[in-house]
């Protein structure tokens, strides 16, 4: 099957850890994004890449980290120093970035469930 | 910030048409109007997109202002398994996707 998996889907860490979010796509796509939804609220963007080796922040990438060594690959670090971590983190592709005027559209994982005990 | 208003919430008949409103007050010319549903604790799904035309697909229909401020999504015989948040949101070539709140469609049998 094609899509995009992210994994665990449920992920409990006590306060001062790190914690690494896993996210995989075997679309092809060039794009891939990471977005953060509280409860009840839609979604925020935090990191996103359009190109291996290349990421740029979003608008809430303070206390997160990401790396894109691998095109199918993005995973996203939640550090110690991110104050409330307790979120639903998405991951997102789309096929890459076109000329002015193109668009193209982003699919979404299935999300992980972070929860700070 | 959110770039879209739409109604918290709306219900709808089992079998009738869900018609989604949403108002795009500062949208520009290149922005692409997107609708994406969420299901509980799921992430969300692509609906449909447009940029002036009315749209359609096998999920929804997709009505769209001759100004484009507004537009209305249309699912047109609702079922249970269409309850969900439905967003609207706007896209453009820098790819950047702005989700509000959405509206929380409730369909009743």
């Amino acid at each position: 099957d094609g899509g995009i998996t992210q994994s665990p889907k449920y992920l409990f860490r006590k306060e001062g850890q790190n914690v690494t979010l896993s996210c995989e796509q075997n679309l092809n796509h060039d794009a891939m994004y990471w977005y953060r939804q509280d409860p009840g609220q839609g979604l925020r963007l935090i990191y996103y890449s359009q190109i291996v080796n290349d990421f740029q922040k979003g608008d809430i990438a303070e206390g997160y980290s990401v790396s894109r060594e691998k095109k199918e690959s993005f995973p996203l670090t939640v550090t110690s120093a991110q104050k409330n971590p307790t979120a639903f983190y998405l991951c997102a592709s789309s096929i890459g970035l076109g000329t002015s005027g193109d668009v193209d559209t982003q699919y979404f994982g299935p999300g992980t469930r972070l929860t700070v005990l | 910030d959110a770039k879209t208003t739409q109604p918290p919430s709306m219900d709808c008949a089992e079998g009738r048409a869900a018609n989604l409103p949403c108002n795009h007050s500062t949208i520009s010319g290149n922005e692409y109007v997107y609708w994406y549903r969420q299901i509980h604790s799921q992430g969300p799904q692509y609906i449909i997109h447009g940029l002036k035309n009315n749209e359609t697909n096998e999920m929804a229909s997709l009505i769209i202002t001759e100004d484009r401020k507004s537009s209305t999504l249309i699912l047109p015989h609702a079922t249970l398994r269409d309850t969900a948040v439905y967003y609207c949101t706007e896209n453009n070539a820098g790819n950047m996707l702005t989700f509000g709140g959405g509206t929380r469609l409730m369909v009743k049998p």
